[in-house]
């Protein structure tokens, strides 16, 4: 089983819908999450953290879930703008270090 | 302008011609990783340092070397380049737990 397993997708969207993307992880011990954003070929840029409790910032919610070992991501109101590759990390934490894990990312596509 | 810089951006070389990609940070972190990207394996940690003097293996450390001199840079060495090693390259810059500031990547072609 994959460290963090996320769907490639893509999800094909329209402008303005509401688009959801679901991550879990194998490590119960994991500490720090993260939503990353990746356009073609470019690095990976940090969208949002995930806390304990959900978080939100602006059209973009994240949400932890430690019982299940997910995370979540909620678009709303999609742009064009919004389409790219949505990575999911985490970080194991082990007590020494900072050891990434990334999901292989998940392509959204928003059309007119 | 805090940033992680990697150069070169875009490489060709031919097979066992040794390289190496520096990666330079402005932001005091401890940690920096390198990272490669390829096409249905999303990014996969090659090595990581946590400070000065301190490095350890990632996922798929096997052909490659670093160093971690200086807290601000973390060259990648590739002392035999092979054609199985082209691909994306992200360096990547961190302070514990927090999230991770990658440079502009650098893209390698070794044939």
């Amino acid at each position: 089983r994959k460290e963090v397993e996320q769907d490639p997708g893509p999800f094909n969207v329209p402008e303005g819908a509401t688009v959801a993307f679901n991550c879990t992880y194998s490590n119960s011990a994991s500490q720090s999450f993260f939503w990353y954003r990746q356009d073609c070929r470019k690095e990976p840029k940090l969208l949002m953290s995930v806390y304990s409790s959900g978080n939100e910032d602006g059209r973009f919610t994240a949400q932890l879930n430690r019982a299940s070992q997910y995370i979540s991501l909620l678009i709303r109101d999609s742009k064009l703008s919004d389409s790219a590759t949505y990575l999911c990390v985490v970080n194991p934490f082990t007590g020494g270090g900072n050891k990434l894990t990334f999901g292989t990312g998940t392509q959204l596509k928003v059309e007119l | 302008e805090a940033q992680v810089t990697q150069n070169p951006r875009y490489l060709i070389t031919v097979t066992g011609k040794k390289l190496t990609v520096t990666c330079s940070q402005n932001m005091n972190h401890e940690y920096m990783s390198w990272y490669r990207q390829d096409p249905g394996l999303g990014l996969r940690q090659i090595y990581y340092s946590m400070n000065v003097e301190v490095t350890d293996k990632g996922d798929v450390p096997e052909g490659y070397k670093v160093s971690r001199k200086e807290k601000r840079n973390f060259p990648l060495i590739l002392e035999s380049p092979s054609p199985n090693q082209t691909s994306l390259y992200f360096c990547a810059s961190t302070l514990e737990s927090s999230p991770a500031f990658f440079g502009q990547g650098t893209r390698l072609t070794v044939v």
